[in-house]
């Protein structure tokens, strides 16, 4: 199974300052078909998860465009420009390029400073 | 808007069953893949199952194979997860996500506790 390690595991923040969270995985998602299959979630509090980007760098409808995501091959990465306090939660990168079984990272938890 | 709603968790005995629903609505649920993923408490997000819109390919993760099974009523928009033999390590929350996991459900929590 592919392997999701994410970095840090906790990220306390400023508002309105940037954040970063990397994403490594154990082997290349670079899927046959040329796509690569990384995506980004984010859990808030008492909520259920929600995707953020699909594909390494695509933003789902109604994202907000402070977020984006970038990388290629095993090292990913989800930016933050310029965090609000909606943004507290717990972010997960997730492949679905080498499945089953589908892999999550472990969680990297963003609170405000 | 892809809406779905799960049902039927509780508190079970361990070695007892239980059945998972997912009522999809807002989308072609004939047409998407769906998935059951859990997430025990204070952890992170575990793959459980997927199945193929029209049922026909099925996985699971080596977690629960043999005594989990997926299976879906395209009539009826529903999605299952039919747990046997449950255990402790089962004790989770467990959310039913269509293939791409653009949508998900608000989650049912499953305690396996005597």
């Amino acid at each position: 199974d592919v392997v999701m390690t994410q970095s840090p595991l906790s990220l306390p923040v400023t508002l309105g300052q940037p954040a970063s969270i990397s994403c490594r995985s154990s082997q290349s998602l670079v899927h046959s078909d040329g796509n690569t299959y990384l995506s980004w979630f984010q859990q808030r509090p008492g909520q259920s998860p929600r995707r953020l980007i699909y594909k390494v760098s695509n933003r789902d409808s109604g994202v907000p465009d402070r977020f984006s995501g970038s990388g290629s091959g095993t090292d990913f990465t989800l930016k933050i420009s310029r965090v609000e306090a909606e943004d507290v939660g717990v972010y997960y990168c997730m492949q679905g390029t080498h499945w089953p079984p589908e892999t999550f990272g472990q969680g990297t938890k963003v609170e405000i400073k | 808007e892809v809406q779905l709603v799960e049902s039927g968790g509780g508190l079970v005995q361990p070695g007892g069953s239980l059945r998972l629903s997912c009522a999809a609505s807002g989308f072609t649920f004939s047409s998407y893949e769906m998935n059951w993923v859990r997430q025990a408490p204070g952890k992170g997000l575990e793959w459980v199952s997927y199945i193929s819109s029209g049922g026909t390919t099925i996985y699971y993760a080596d977690s629960v194979k043999g005594r989990f099974t997926i299976s879906r009523d395209n009539a009826k928009n529903s999605l299952y997860l039919q747990m046997n033999s449950l255990r402790a390590e089962d004790t989770a929350v467990y959310y039913c996500a269509s293939g791409d996991y653009g949508g998900w459900g608000q989650g049912a929590l499953v305690t396996v506790s005597s």
